[in-house]
């Protein structure tokens, strides 16, 4: 899997958009990029993944730069509920549900 | 839809006991995987089930093993438990046998090894 690397914590305002960066210069061909986050106490929720498009789902943007080397998710309204840890994780398609789970980035929500 | 099961959520051993922690997938999910979460190493895959066999494997010791039965329902066992293995476990289902199925996890089983 490819390495990622993620800031280890950001602040977002509440109502304001949150843009969560993840560098994964290494990443090869055949990896997704795929973002998950973890509420205390909770397991960690898929939020979404993609190959080389951008992709939209209910929950998030992800933005995936030409070359692939980097990412960013966007939250596109913050809300205290949004505060977790986000992990930016490069898998391949066709290794099964195996995923290398990095620091993540702490994001703090503020009202 | 129920969602994944953990059981039990909470389970306290001393060091040289066995322990075995059940996760039930969401019906239709064929894939099992198993984590440790510790505030040390972070979220670290242990293994995958697929159709009752197991398909990958962590960086972890003999001492962890597991197994999934028809129904896709999965155990994981702990022998000779050391006071490190203290740490959330969790279980994560998904539907497909490829990794752009999204994965859903469980709540976690939180075992203390004292």
């Amino acid at each position: 899997d490819a390495k990622t690397t993620q800031p280890t914590s950001m602040d977002c305002a509440e109502g304001r958009a949150a843009n969560l960066p993840c560098n994964h210069s290494t990443i090869s061909g055949n990896e997704y990029v795929y973002w998950y986050r973890q509420i205390h106490s909770q397991g960690p929720q898929y939020i979404i993944h993609g190959l080389k498009n951008n992709e939209t789902n209910e929950m998030a943007s992800l933005i995936i730069t030409e070359d692939r080397k980097s990412s960013t998710l966007i939250l596109p309204h913050a809300t205290l509920r949004d505060t977790a840890v986000y992990y930016c994780i490069g898998a391949l398609n066709n290794a099964g549900n195996m995923l290398t789970f990095g620091g993540g980035t702490r994001l703090m929500v503020k009202p | 839809k129920a969602g994944v099961t953990q059981t039990p959520r909470y389970l306290i051993k001393t060091r040289g006991q066995q322990v075995t922690l059940s996760c039930s997938p969401i019906s239709g999910h064929r894939s099992v995987s198993w984590y440790q979460q510790t505030p040390g190493q972070g979220l670290q895959f242990l293994f995958e089930y697929f159709s009752e066999t197991q398909r990958n494997k962590g960086n972890f010791p003999g001492r962890f093993s597991g197994r999934q039965f028809s129904n896709s329902r999965s155990e994981m066992n702990v022998s000779t438990l050391e006071l490190g293995d203290s740490a959330l476990y969790l279980c994560a289902s998904s539907q497909g046998q490829w990794s752009y199925n999204e994965q859903f996890f469980g709540p976690g089983t939180r075992l203390t090894v004292l």
